[in-house]
C-alpha cells in the first residue's frame, strides 16, 4: 500500500457521461497530482493541487476538472466523455524534496 | 523539447543477466530523472532517481549511469530476477515545474 488512495478502481460508463474520481493523497502530503496513462499517448500530467490551489497544468482537455479540498482529498471531474479518455488514471503525492508516490489508479472504460 | 525518448519497448533476459534500458532527453533544464517500475494492476512506484550533477547512483542491484553531454542515462539492473519483471519508465524533470514528463515504456521479462 503506497499510502495514496484512489477510488474506484474500475469504472465503466457510457459515451457523453460524466465520472468522478476520487484520491486521497499519503497522510501529511499537501500536493496531489493526477496523471492519465494510455496506451497510445503513455503517462501523461494532466494537473497538479498544492494545499487547495491549482499550481501547474499539464495536458488536460477543457471537458476535465479537478479540484482539491481543505481535507488535502482531490477529485478529478471528466464530462462528455468519449470511447478516446479510456484509460488509467492515477494520482500521486509528493512531500517536498521527495519523490512521487502514486496511488493504484482507477481504471476507466468508456463504452 | 519536453519529451523523454526510451527504448527498448520491450527486453527478455535470462535470470542472472543484466537488463539494460537507455532514455534520452532534449530539454537541458531537466533537473531530476528518476526511474519507475509498474506491475500489473499497480501504480508506478519511485525505483531509483539521479540529478544530473553526478554520473553515477547505485542502490543494490539497480544502477543509474548518466551522461550529461549526451543527454542520455541508463538503467542497469544486475543479477536479473523473474519478480524484475514488470514496466519501467524512465522520466524527467524540471525544477520547480512540478510534473514529470515519462518515457514510453519498457516492458522487461524475466526468463527464469
Amino acid at each position: 500500500d503506497s499510502g495514496v488512495t484512489q477510488t474506484p478502481k474500475h469504472l465503466i460508463t457510457a459515451t457523453g457521461q460524466r465520472v468522478t474520481l476520487r484520491c486521497s493523497p499519503r497522510s501529511g502530503d499537501l500536493s496531489v497530482y493526477w496523471y492519465q496513462q494510455s496506451l497510445d499517448q503513455g503517462l501523461q500530467f494532466l494537473i497538479q493541487y498544492y494545499n487547495g490551489e491549482e499550481r501547474a497544468k499539464g495536458n488536460i482537455l477543457e471537458r476535465f476538472s479537478a479540484q482539491q479540498f481543505p481535507d488535502l482529498h482531490s477529485e478529478l471531474n471528466l464530462s462528455s466523455l468519449e470511447l478516446g479518455d479510456s484509460a488509467l488514471y492515477f494520482c500521486a503525492s509528493r512531500q517536498w524534496g521527495y519523490g512521487y508516490t502514486f496511488g493504484s489508479g482507477t481504471r476507466l472504460t468508456v463504452v | 523539447q519536453q519529451q523523454v525518448k526510451q527504448s527498448p519497448q520491450s527486453l527478455i533476459v535470462q535470470k542472472g543477466g543484466i537488463s539494460i534500458i537507455n532514455c534520452a532527453y532534449e530539454n537541458t533544464a531537466f533537473d531530476y530523472f528518476p526511474w519507475y517500475q509498474q506491475f500489473p494492476g499497480k501504480g508506478p512506484a519511485l525505483l531509483i532517481a539521479i540529478r544530473p550533477d553526478v554520473s553515477e547512483k547505485k542502490e543494490g542491484r539497480f544502477t543509474i549511469s548518466f551522461n550529461k553531454s549526451a543527454k542520455q542515462f541508463s538503467l542497469h539492473i544486475m543479477d536479473s530476477q523473474p519478480g524484475d519483471s514488470a514496466t519501467y519508465f524512465c522520466a524527467g524533470e524540471i525544477q520547480g515545474a512540478q510534473k514529470l514528463v515519462f518515457g514510453q515504456g519498457t516492458r522487461l521479462t524475466i526468463n527464469p
